[in-house]
């Protein structure tokens, strides 16, 4: 059974950087693309980066937020630096790029001074 | 970027009633492969999303054959054929024939 579950989201003061993980199981974590997609509150969904042989971002992030992986610990990371308030939202990572079939629960990061 | 606009906002819908609803790209979604890069995700309260459609008209592993997928180019439409009440959620069609990928502002389906 495929399973990703989040961390490491928190309160953190604007300017300041976080770092998000996503621990995946149930499948070959080195062969797939996997995704961040991030959810405001109240508001709708946001691509935010993906990564497979490359690396892709959304505008909103790009040079302040830096997608890795570490396909031995089956882990998807999200390096967040330079926060914002408008970076507060529930972040969810997926697997693929396209057709997610599998998505976290998501683990929510609040950017407030 | 690829802005994906989509109707109506709210949708009341009566269960065994059909219903519909529509997504627009500002550019064409249809590859030289003749396939539509867009997906359709419901995400129930409180829940993540989950895929419904992708590649515009085929049904994601699991989902009842009531959902249904269409459309070509620039437009597209998701249809469910007899609407039931875990049906209830925020429809999300998201295009990704190319990076950024976008979504759509979601269309929120919920029980007269």
């Amino acid at each position: 059974e495929v399973q990703l579950v989040e961390s490491g989201g928190r309160w953190v003061q604007p300017g300041r950087s976080l770092r998000l993980s996503c621990a995946a199981s149930g499948f070959i974590f080195g062969n797939y693309v996997m995704s961040w997609i991030r959810q405001a509150p109240g508001k709708g969904l946001e691509w935010v980066a993906s990564i497979g042989g490359s690396t892709y971002y959304a505008d909103s992030v790009k040079g302040r937020f830096t997608i890795s992986r570490d396909n031995s610990k089956n882990t998807l990371y999200l390096q967040m630096t330079s926060v914002r308030d408008e970076d507060t939202a529930v972040y969810y990572c997926a697997k693929d790029m396209q057709q997610m079939a599998y998505w976290g629960r998501g683990t929510l990061v609040t950017v407030s001074s | 970027d690829i802005v994906m606009t989509q109707s109506p906002l709210s949708l009341p819908v009566t269960p065994g009633e059909p219903a519909s609803m529509s997504c627009r790209s500002s550019q064409s979604l249809l590859h030289s492969n003749g396939h539509n890069y867009v997906d359709w995700y419901l995400q129930k309260p409180g829940q993540s999303p989950q895929l419904l459609i992708y590649l515009g008209s085929t049904r994601a592993s699991g989902v009842p054959d009531r959902f249904s997928g269409s459309g070509s180019g620039t437009d597209f439409s998701l249809r469910i054929s007899r609407v039931e009440a875990e049906d209830v959620g925020v429809y999300y069609c998201m295009q990704v024939l190319q990076t950024p990928l976008t979504f759509g502002g979601g269309t929120k389906v919920e029980i007269k």
